[in-house]
């Protein structure tokens, strides 16, 4: 079965650091995998995606993640960022094409403090 | 504008009194799913829908019920709620093949006393 682990509960920053968040998968094939962001009140919303090629995906609000298959990881990094990214981020992998291929199974959630 | 609309957003009610949750997307996608997000365990399926009247179970389907008569609506149904089913729950939608990305509802907090 499928499964994702984000190592960090909470992660603090200064506003203007540079940020990486872990995400490691396990998954038997090719892995669809996802980064959203939670601010509070609101729903999930998509930050990037990797499905196939350049291992290197960017997304929205400066965003971007590294898929390393060798490692199964699909880091999220920013290279500065702002106070309003301060929210909680969740790595997803989905699985296949058919039956409950569309199924998102997410990681814990990793809670990102920004200080001024 | 794309969406995917849930209500009520808050709700307070007591063990045993039947519920629903409504979800509605206009985008015409054919899968539908409701998550429960829970501290500490991220978000969990509890059903999904592939297409009008094509339903199954997720990873935590006990005590919840859904149908899909329509293909923009998916309700959550709860028959009998107990506390431990106090949780934020979403709502997604997104088109069935090429695993797209899926779109979140807003969320629902359902408190069970």
């Amino acid at each position: 079965a499928q499964s994702v682990t984000q190592p960090d509960i909470h992660i603090t920053v200064s506003e203007g650091a540079s940020l990486e968040l872990r995400c490691n998968y396990s998954y038997g094939a090719t892995p669809y995998l996802f980064w959203y962001v939670q601010s509070p009140g609101q729903g999930l919303q998509l930050l990037l995606k990797y499905f196939s090629g350049d291992t290197l995906v960017q997304g929205i609000k400066g965003f971007e993640a590294e898929f390393k298959r060798s490692q199964s990881s699909f880091n999220l990094r920013k290279p500065s960022v702002h106070w309003s990214d301060a929210a909680e981020y969740f790595c997803a992998v989905a699985g296949g094409l058919t039956g409950g291929g569309n199924k998102l199974t997410f990681g814990t959630g990793t809670q990102l403090k920004v200080e001024l | 504008e794309a969406q995917v609309t849930q209500n009520p957003r808050y709700l307070i009610t007591v063990t045993g009194k039947k519920l629903t949750v409504t979800c509605s997307q206009n985008m015409n996608h054919e899968y539908m799913s409701w998550y429960r997000q829970d501290p500490g365990l991220g978000l969990r399926q509890i059903y999904y829908s592939m297409n009008v009247e094509v339903t199954d179970k997720g990873d935590v389907p006990e005590g919840y019920k859904v149908s899909r008569k329509e293909k923009r609506n998916f309700p959550l149904i709860l028959e009998s709620p107990s506390p431990n089913q106090t949780s934020l729950y979403f709502c997604a939608s997104s088109l069935l093949y090429g695993n797209q990305p899926q779109h979140f509802g807003d969320g629902t907090r359902l408190s069970i006393l």
